[in-house]
C-alpha cells in the first residue's frame, strides 16, 4: 500500500486533457509545496517532468502541468499525444517517518 | 549533464548481501542528496534511503535496520549494501540524485537484481 492514492489507470484521445490526481495527507501533499512528478516507459527509468508542485525542468513541453489543492495534487496533460503513453507517478515530501514516498502510479492510454 | 549508472549484481542467494554501486558521470557529489530507489517487477517506486555529500544518511523505516548507503568521493560513487535479503527484495535498484532533497532530477538505468537460489 502506497503513501499517495493515484488511479491505477486512466485514458484519454489524441487531442485530449487528462488529470491524473494524487491524494496525501496534511504530513506531505498538505503540508509543503513539495510534490513531484515522474514518466516512466516500460523497461525505463522515471523521468522528472514537475517539481515543487508546478515547475517544469528544462525540456518538458508546456502541455504537463501541475497544481495542489489541499492534500492532493494533480498532473495535467493537454493535447494529448501517443508518445504520452507511460507511466506516471507523484512522490512528496512527508514529514512522517518516510521521508520520500511515491504514489502507486497510474498507466496512461492514448486510445 | 549527470549522469548515473548502476552496477550490475545479478543474482543473489537469499540471505546473503545485495551490493550495488553507483558511478557518477559529468558532475560531482556538491551539495546534494544521492539515493536508491527501487522498483519489483510490475510495480510501483519505493523509496530506499539517501546519502548527502557530507556523509550523512537517511533510511526507509522498514529497511532501516538491513541496509547502509556510503560515499566514495575519490571515486566519484556511491553505494548501497542490503543485507539478509529475500526473494522481497527483488527488483530493479534505480539511483538518482536528489535536488533539495525532495525531487529526483537524475537517475540511472536501474539494475535488476534477482534473489534466487
Amino acid at each position: 500500500q502506497s503513501a499517495l492514492t493515484q488511479p491505477a489507470s486512466v485514458s484519454g484521445s489524441p487531442g485530449q486533457s487528462i488529470t491524473i490526481s494524487c491524494t496525501g495527507g496534511k504530513n506531505d501533499i498538505g503540508g509543503y509545496k513539495y510534490v513531484s512528478w515522474y514518466q516512466q516507459y516500460p523497461g525505463k527509468a522515471p523521468k522528472l517532468i514537475i517539481y515543487e508542485v508546478t515547475n517544469r525542468p528544462s525540456g518538458v513541453p508546456h502541455r504537463f502541468s501541475g497544481s495542489k489543492s489541499g492534500n492532493t495534487a494533480s498532473l495535467t496533460i493537454s493535447g494529448l499525444q501517443a508518445e504520452d503513453e507511460a507511466d506516471y507517478y507523484c512522490s512528496a515530501y512527508t514529514s512522517g517517518t518516510i521521508l520520500l514516498v511515491f504514489g502507486g502510479g497510474t498507466k496512461l492510454t492514448v486510445l | 549533464q549527470v549522469q548515473l549508472q548502476e552496477s550490475d549484481p545479478g543474482l543473489v542467494k537469499p540471505s546473503e548481501t545485495l551490493s550495488l554501486t553507483c558511478d557518477i558521470s559529468g558532475g560531482s557529489f556538491g551539495t546534494y542528496y544521492w539515493s536508491w530507489v527501487r522498483q519489483p517487477p510490475g510495480k510501483g517506486l519505493e523509496w530506499v534511503g539517501y546519502i548527502y555529500y557530507s556523509g550523512t544518511t537517511n533510511y526507509t523505516p522498514s529497511l532501516k535496520s538491513r541496509v547502509t548507503i556510503s560515499i566514495d568521493t575519490s571515486k566519484n560513487q556511491f553505494s548501497l549494501k542490503l543485507t539478509s535479503v529475500t526473494a522481497a527484495d527483488t527488483a530493479v535498484y534505480f539511483c538518482a540524485r536528489n535536488t533539495n532533497l525532495e525531487y529526483f532530477d537524475f537517475w540511472g538505468r536501474g539494475a535488476l537484481v534477482s534473489i534466487s537460489s
